[in-house]
Order: C-alpha cells, then sequence, then structure tokens
C-alpha cells in the first residue's frame, strides 16, 4: 500500500540556516510523483514543488530544492537561507497510478517548522 | 489572477442545522476537491469531481454530500452537523488533462459547530 512518512513532527531552526524537511515515502509503482505543500497558520495549503519518478534531476523552485533518493525512497525538501516566514506546517504527499483517481494524492502527517529570529 | 475562493472563511453553525459551504475558482480547472482538515493533522478527502463526474471517498460519512452546478462553482453541504465536525474545509482544484496534476488550495473555512 501507498505511505508517506515524515518522521519530523516538529523542528525549530536559526534564521537565515538551511532547513531539510525529511519524507520517505513506498509504493510499488514505477510512475509516480511527489509533492510538498507549505500550510501557514492562515489555513491556506500552498504548493511548493514536484518531483515525478522518471525526473533525473532534483527539482528546485527558488529557495526550494528537493533532495531525491529514489533508491532510498527519500524526497526531503531543502529551504536555503530561511526566513521567518517560511515558519509554517509542511506536507510531503504522492500520486501513483495505484491509486483510485489519478487525481488523488496520499498525505504525510506533516512537519511543523518554526523559524527562530 | 487565477485562484480558488472559498466562502465563508469562518462559518458558525449549531449542533444539527444545516449548513453550505462554497468554493469558486477562476481556474477553469477540471477536477474540484472537498478536504476535511483537523487541529494538526493531514487533509482527508470527502470527494473529488471530473466535470460533473462525482468521485466519493469510501469512508466519507453520508452527512457530508457535494454539488457542482458548473465549471466554476462547487459547494459542500453538511446536513447535520456534528461536533465532531468541525474543523477546517478545504477547496482544491487541479487540471485534469496535464501531469502532474498539482493540486491548488483555497484559503479554507473555518467550521465551528456549537
Amino acid at each position: 500500500a501507498q505511505k508517506i512518512t515524515q518522521t519530523q513532527p516538529g523542528m525549530f531552526v536559526q534564521e537565515k540556516e538551511a532547513v531539510t524537511l525529511d519524507c520517505t515515502y513506498d509504493t510499488s509503482d514505477q510512475s509516480y510523483g511527489l509533492f510538498w505543500y507549505k500550510q501557514p497558520s492562515s489555513g491556506e495549503m500552498i504548493f511548493l514543488i514536484y518531483q515525478g519518478s522518471y525526473d533525473e534531476q532534483n527539482a528546485t523552485e527558488g529557495r526550494y530544492s528537493l533532495n531525491f533518493q529514489k533508491a532510498r525512497k527519500s524526497a526531503n525538501l531543502v529551504i536555503s537561507a530561511s526566513q521567518l516566514g517560511d515558519s509554517a506546517m509542511y506536507f510531503c504527499a504522492m500520486r501513483d497510478r495505484y491509486m483510485d483517481s489519478n487525481y488523488q494524492l496520499i498525505w504525510g502527517a506533516g512537519t511543523k517548522l518554526i523559524i527562530k529570529p | 489572477d487565477a485562484m480558488v475562493i472559498q466562502n465563508p472563511r469562518y462559518q458558525v453553525t449549531q449542533f444539527g442545522k444545516p449548513v453550505t459551504l462554497s468554493c469558486s475558482q477562476t481556474l477553469n480547472h477540471n477536477v474540484m476537491y472537498w478536504y476535511q482538515q483537523k487541529s494538526s493533522q493531514a487533509p482527508k478527502l470527502l470527494f473529488h469531481y471530473y466535470d460533473k463526474d462525482f468521485n466519493n471517498e469510501a469512508d466519507t460519512p453520508d452527512n457530508f454530500q457535494s454539488r457542482r452546478p458548473n465549471t466554476s462553482f462547487c459547494f459542500l453541504d453538511i446536513r447535520s452537523p456534528g461536533l465532531g465536525d468541525a474543523a477546517m474545509y478545504l477547496c482544491a482544484t487541479s487540471s485534469g488533462t496535464g501531469m502532474p496534476y498539482e493540486q491548488y488550495f483555497g484559503p479554507g473555512t473555518r467550521l465551528t459547530v456549537t
């Protein structure tokens, strides 16, 4: 069965430091996609970055990069030069072809990130 | 800017009193989703539409219904809210025609049941 594991319930990081948020996944499909979302305290879920299983290069979007290690089934989010506004809940999610619908995601439990000034 | 809009942002209803939450989108996406999210938990999918094709999750209570009268609008009806239905309700959309089907979310409606 598909599963997403985020082992860090919470993290404190000093402003301007880099942050790595862990995500491991389990799927028997060869074709799948991995997503990271940010949810500030206001509640809106914000799409950050996507990695496809066949993408050879790690995805990057501005200060966000995804450290994709396929053999280890990990898809860690790296935030460079953290800012106070990065304080939020972060969710890792996955889609594969064995889901009931192409349009559904499996979600991890989330990591609460707090940036200290 | 193209976006997903949810109204109201905060809704208070009484135990057992029907309530409707609304969602609209200007992205012209085929797929619309409703999620329930309780404090410090991942969002839980209630149902989704591909155009007018409705897909209900197996564990979504019958108390929850949805309507999608056109591409732009989708409604969540809670017929008899219980205290356990107090949560954040998130609407999301995704394009059904191009990978990777990332989902775009509205700001959510926080429901309180008194």
